[in-house]
């Protein structure tokens, strides 16, 4: 079947220009994960929702970021007047069951951002 | 806060030598960890989880991992390495809130030499 997609793969931005970032997640998967992996280290959690309701936005660096999962499938990852600390992998994971600990998180190949 | 520590950033093993990749964690309670193994450019992809039960755990791909509460760890290990298993290896402890969202270790770089 198919697994949790990302587009687009690699993104280009000059600094100050927004950006937005889309996860497909697994087909009926209830829970949604953005992380960020920055070059060389361990990927770390942004956010989290659960179906449309965004429960957790604790790891979001700064306002410029934002993201949004309305209609509880697709989510999209926004980041306003983009900066060079900005660049990174950003990957989406999505999990079958809300919140339970024994769930597998599957994730995406992940929006390499580069802001030049 | 639960953390997870990888203390080695590189390892190089021979192809058909065995492998051991540390991992410690820093939790308050009785953990779940997993571990994710990422080739480049791709995504990451679940070796194996521990919840609960025996501590010995196995996982595709051959490897297999022992949770040790006594000196909080949770070491990846496999009998014969193949060149095909040279990525990047990470360990994660799951959160309780958050939807339970992982925490990463920074990643144990694997290179496999002939």
């Amino acid at each position: 079947g198919a697994g949790v997609s990302q587009s687009p793969r690699y993104k280009v931005a000059k600094r100050g220009q927004d950006v937005a970032l889309r996860c497909d997640p697994i087909s009926g998967h209830v829970s949604l994960f953005w992380y960020q992996q920055a070059l060389g280290q361990g990927p770390e959690f942004l956010t989290y929702f659960q179906n449309e309701a965004q429960l957790d936005k604790s790891g979001l660096p700064s306002d410029r970021f934002f993201a949004e999962r309305p209609e509880g499938s697709v989510s999209t990852l926004k980041i306003q007047r983009t900066q060079q600390e900005d660049s990174a992998v950003y990957l989406c994971a999505s999990s079958n069951l809300a919140g339970r600990r024994t769930d597998t998180q599957y994730f995406g190949p992940g929006t390499r951002l580069t802001v030049l | 806060a639960q953390s997870v520590t990888q203390p080695d950033i590189h390892i190089t093993v021979s192809e058909g030598a065995s492998l051991e990749l540390r991992c410690n964690y820093s939790y308050g309670a009785t953990p779940y960890l997993f571990w994710y193994v990422q080739s480049p450019g791709q995504g990451l992809q679940l070796l194996l989880k521990y919840f609960s039960g025996d501590t010995l755990v196995q996982g595709i791909k051959g490897f297999e991992a022992e949770f040790k509460r006594s000196q909080s760890s949770f070491n990846l290990r496999k009998p014969s390495v193949h060149w095909s298993d040279a990525a990047e290896y990470f360990c994660a402890v799951g959160a309780q809130n958050s939807g339970y969202a992982l925490n990463f270790g920074k990643g144990t770089s694997l290179l496999v030499t002939p």
